[in-house]
């Protein structure tokens, strides 16, 4: 079956550290890989894309991987601070007809100062 | 620039009833999609339309209608409300294309009692 799969659990670290989220899919062939940021009650904000043929992309403090073997995506915040605190949704672009975006169920990420 | 606006924002309605949710998207963005949101988990799509004809729909019963009007707003309506039915409503309205990036409005939050 078709799955998209994120960190159920929350993930808590310190102010200034890294924090890293994993999205790993099954089954799916995605053209691009979108990362959003969802604060409590607000919809989805958009952070970054990456296409399949990229391993690498970056955007301020913010870095994403994708390893199409290994159908993984890593999601790194340098530098964290407290207002990074939310929950991360990655979603996949799954192309044809309609260019379908299917996201995952979130990782809640709690920075403490 | 306004962003996506979404209303009411707030809906409480009992089973059996009708609700008609209303969308309006960033100006120049002549696609919109619609996303149901259950707490807990990620948006899961419903419907998108692109120039006013449906491009995709997703894994949701006839209940649910959408439609895109000549100045690309959209309307919602889901039929015969169910208790199951609950959940954040978010639209989204993009560019079209392949990446398909998703700006999202903040939502219309459903009560079916």
């Amino acid at each position: 079956s078709q799955k998209i799969e994120q960190n159920s659990e929350a993930l808590n670290i310190q102010e200034g550290k890294t924090a890293t989220l994993t999205c790993n899919y099954t089954n799916y062939s995605p053209a691009y890989l979108q990362w959003y940021r969802q604060d409590p009650g607000r919809g989805p904000v958009f952070l970054l894309l990456i296409r399949e043929n990229e391993k690498e992309k970056r955007k301020e403090r913010l870095k994403v991987t994708f390893d199409t073997t290994l159908k993984q995506s890593l999601f790194h915040i340098t530098a964290s601070q407290p207002a990074d605190s939310a929950t991360y949704l990655c979603a996949l672009t799954i192309s044809g007809g309609y260019n379908k975006l299917i996201f995952g169920a979130g990782t809640r990420l709690a920075v403490h100062p | 620039d306004a962003g996506v606006t979404q209303s009411p924002t707030h809906l409480i309605k009992t089973r059996g009833q009708h609700v008609t949710l209303r969308c309006s998207p960033i100006s120049g963005h002549k696609s919109v999609s619609w996303y149901q949101q259950v707490l807990g988990q990620g948006p899961q799509f419903i419907f998108q339309y692109y120039e006013k004809e449906e491009r995709g729909r997703g894994n949701f019963p006839d209940r649910f209608s959408a439609r895109q009007f000549p100045n690309y707003s959209s309307e919602l309506n889901v039929n015969a409300l169910l208790l199951g039915d609950s959940a954040l409503y978010l639209c989204a309205s993009s560019l079209g294309g392949s990446k398909n990036i998703q700006y999202f409005g903040a939502g219309t939050r459903l009560s079916v009692l």
